[in-house]
């Protein structure tokens, strides 16, 4: 059983150029979230998704950025017209469908890091 | 909305020694309450987690305490080795539903050999 998928591993963008990040999710799971890592920094919520939508978008910047989760495909994380404030590690999480009172223990992929020049 | 702090930011133990990493959280409504292990240039993992019902958890050489009055959790680890060099992230979150980690800000913890 494939662990939770990103990619890609290493982006490089000039400022104003649009990045995608992509997220496959653990096999049966219907629940995603995005965190974004600063250097040196912890993991900052942005958005959590499932299935065509959007749950909790509380952590995403106003402007920019925009996050999806179609019926089939991967989750993906659109930044446009990047700037170099943008630099960061972005982190994908899947979790399966939970009772309540279930942990719902979050699997995190490897990460994307995108750097803006 | 839930807020996590974390102490201390960086940690170096001589190896053999305990490491102990201290988190609060204000969100009384949280009940579960995760620890991650995040090394150089890989995504976090989960090394042990504790709810609400429970005051301490331990596996092997790493344990969790939980004082659900205080607001505050710890993480312990035993007998340390160079591979538990890494950073660790304490985080909190409601279970009603898939709801969002609340994460601490992190501790490196560096083994001293």
């Amino acid at each position: 059983n494939a662990g939770v998928m990103q990619n890609p591993r290493h982006l490089v963008r000039r400022r104003g150029q649009e990045a995608r990040l992509r997220c496959s999710p653990m096999k049966g799971h219907s629940h995603v979230y995005w965190y974004r890592q600063l250097p040196e920094e912890g993991l900052k919520f942005m958005v959590y998704l499932q299935k065509e939508n959007i749950i909790d978008e509380s952590g995403m910047p106003k402007e920019r950025f925009s996050a999806e989760f179609p019926k089939e495909g991967p989750s993906i994380l659109r930044i446009q017209q990047v700037v170099r404030g943008d630099s960061a590690a972005y982190f994908c999480a899947s979790s399966p469908p939970g009772l309540a009172g279930d942990s719902g223990e979050l699997f995190f992929g490897e990460g994307s890091r995108l750097t803006v020049l | 909305g839930e807020n996590v702090e974390q102490h201390p930011s960086t940690l170096s133990v001589q190896e053999g020694d305990s490491a102990v990493i201290k988190c609060t959280y204000s969100d009384s409504a949280s009940n579960y309450f995760p620890w991650y292990k995040q090394e150089l240039g890989k995504g976090p993992q989960l090394i042990i987690d504790i709810r609400s019902n429970v005051g301490e958890k331990k596996d092997q050489r790493i344990a969790v305490t939980l004082n659900k009055t205080a607001k505050h959790f710890s993480l312990h680890i035993t007998e340390t080795q160079p591979e538990d060099s890494a950073v660790y992230f304490c985080a909190a979150r409601r279970t009603f539903g898939n709801e969002k980690l609340t994460f601490g800000t992190g501790t490196r913890l560096t083994i001293i050999p």
